[in-house]
């Protein structure tokens, strides 16, 4: 079965500090991979997205995203976290015309 | 350009009415998707049209229905409602040309059943 895994249901970082929001997938060929943020009562906002190439993607607001074709992760990371960041964090897989979303993880981002 | 719209924003129902969504997508996007999002079960997909054809569907009961219109514009229908409806909805809208591509999604309509 096609998949996407976020293992972690919350993350805190201090603001300042790197984080790492971090995602794998099960999904077989070569899947385009996302990253979606979701601010309270909005919808999800698209960050970045690998389709091929270049293993470091970079996205919106300073996120970047490392695909690792061995190890079957997307880990989304930012140098330093801003207070604002604080959200929930969707990864997502794409193949053959289906989306498959990870359950999202949370982002706390303390000053 | 203007962004994916849903309406209505918010609606309660109670146990065993039925129920209408809408989606418009972005102008010139001819894929439509629907999400349900529930704090238990995360993001899952419903269904996908293009070009008023339903291209996709996910695991969801035949009470959860849609259709796309000339105008790409959706709308998703869910009949006899359960308390387990009680969800965010999200319609997400792509070029869909070749392939989905890149979502972007509206803000979604807050669904709660009594």
């Amino acid at each position: 079965a096609q998949s996407v895994a976020q293992p972690e249901d919350q993350v805190n970082v201090a603001e300042g500090n790197p984080l790492t929001v971090k995602c794998t997938y099960s999904v077989s060929g070569n899947p385009y991979l996302f990253w979606y943020v979701q601010y309270p009562n909005r919808g999800l906002q698209f960050l970045l997205k690998y389709i091929t190439g270049d293993n470091l993607v970079k996205g919106s607001y300073g996120f970047e995203a490392e695909f690792n074709k061995s190890q079957t992760s997307f880990h989304l990371k930012k140098p330093s976290a801003l207070v604002s960041d604080s959200a929930l964090y969707f990864c997502a897989g794409y193949n053959f015309n289906k989306f498959y979303f990870g359950s999202g993880t949370k982002l706390n981002v303390k000053p | 350009k203007a962004g994916v719209t849903q309406t209505p924003r918010y609606l309660i129902k109670t146990r065993g009415q039925q129920v209408t969504l809408s989606c418009s997508p972005i102008s010139g996007h001819r894929s439509v998707s629907w999400y349900q999002q529930t704090p238990g079960q995360g993001l899952q997909f419903l269904f996908e049209y293009f070009s008023e054809t339903q291209r996709n569907k996910g695991n969801f009961p035949g009470r959860f229905s849609g259709r796309q219109f000339s105008n790409s514009r959706s709308e998703m229908n869910v009949s006899t409602l359960e308390l387990g409806d009680s969800a965010l909805y999200l319609c997400a809208s792509s070029p869909g040309l070749v392939d989905l591509g890149t979502q972007y999604f509206g803000p979604g309509t807050r669904l709660l059943v009594l």
